[in-house]
């Protein structure tokens, strides 16, 4: 079965960096990309980027752009999510989500991992 | 980008009476080509990831009972359940997945009467 699992909860200082893994198994990763989604305490959700698991193509949204960078182990089936510069802003639930492997194929999420949540204090 | 409004923000049922949530979109998701509207219902319980209750506007997803049905095209959509169960307690989402970036709608709290 289609799997995905995060890494667990971490707690970090303002200006600092978080890196959070999506370990995936039950599918082709290579046939698919993954997207990153957010979810701040009490609030709604918000996409935050996009990478193909073939290719390594990427598509960020315009609001973190310059802050997120995705990338991916296609010989682990594992994605990861870098965000740097992090505000009290950026405290969140984070979740991967199996998506298109191409941006033309990037459509509604079936498969989510379980969420990490990064706090900023 | 898209802007996908919901309505209400909350919603009380009494169980076993239909509950009826909307969303609008700014712009229309119908793709003509295809005849598709690109649109998308999840469900989220507390401390869950979302789960995909409908896609395509109105197609449910394997496993997803058969009270819940969406409706809808263009710009207005609705997601209808009928027969209310204690279960189905949540917040639900509409996605818009016609344009990029993706974007939710605020979410719509449904509760129990």
């Amino acid at each position: 079965q289609v799997q995905l699992v995060q890494s667990g909860a971490e707690v970090k200082k303002p200006g600092a960096s978080v890196r959070v893994s999506c370990e995936t198994s039950g599918y082709t990763f290579i046939s698919y990309g993954i997207s990153w989604v957010r979810q701040a305490p009490g609030q709604g959700l918000e996409w935050m980027g996009w990478i193909s698991g073939s290719n390594g193509n990427t598509d960020y949204s315009q609001k973190l752009q310059g802050r997120i960078t995705l990338a991916t182990d296609t010989f682990t089936g594992t994605a990861f999510m870098e965000l740097r510069g992090l505000t009290s802003d950026d405290t969140a639930v984070y979740y991967c989500a199996r998506d298109g492997w191409a941006v033309a194929s990037t459509l509604f999420w079936e498969y989510w991992g379980q969420g990490t949540l990064i706090t900023v204090s | 980008d898209t802007v996908m409004t919901q309505s209400p923000d909350s919603l009380a049922v009494s169980l076993g009476e239909r509950a009826t949530i909307n969303c609008k979109s700014s712009q229309s998701v119908l793709y003509t080509s295809n005849n598709k509207n690109y649109l998308a219902w999840y469900q989220q319980k507390p401390g869950q990831p979302p789960k995909l209750l409908i896609y395509w506007a109105s197609t449910r997803q394997s496993g997803v009972p058969d009270r819940f049905s969406g409706s809808g095209s263009g710009t207005d959509f609705t997601l209808t359940i009928t027969s209310l169960q204690a279960e189905d307690v949540a917040v639900y989402y509409c996605q818009q997945y016609f344009t990029t970036p993706r974007t939710f709608g605020q979410g719509t709290k449904l509760e129990i009467k």
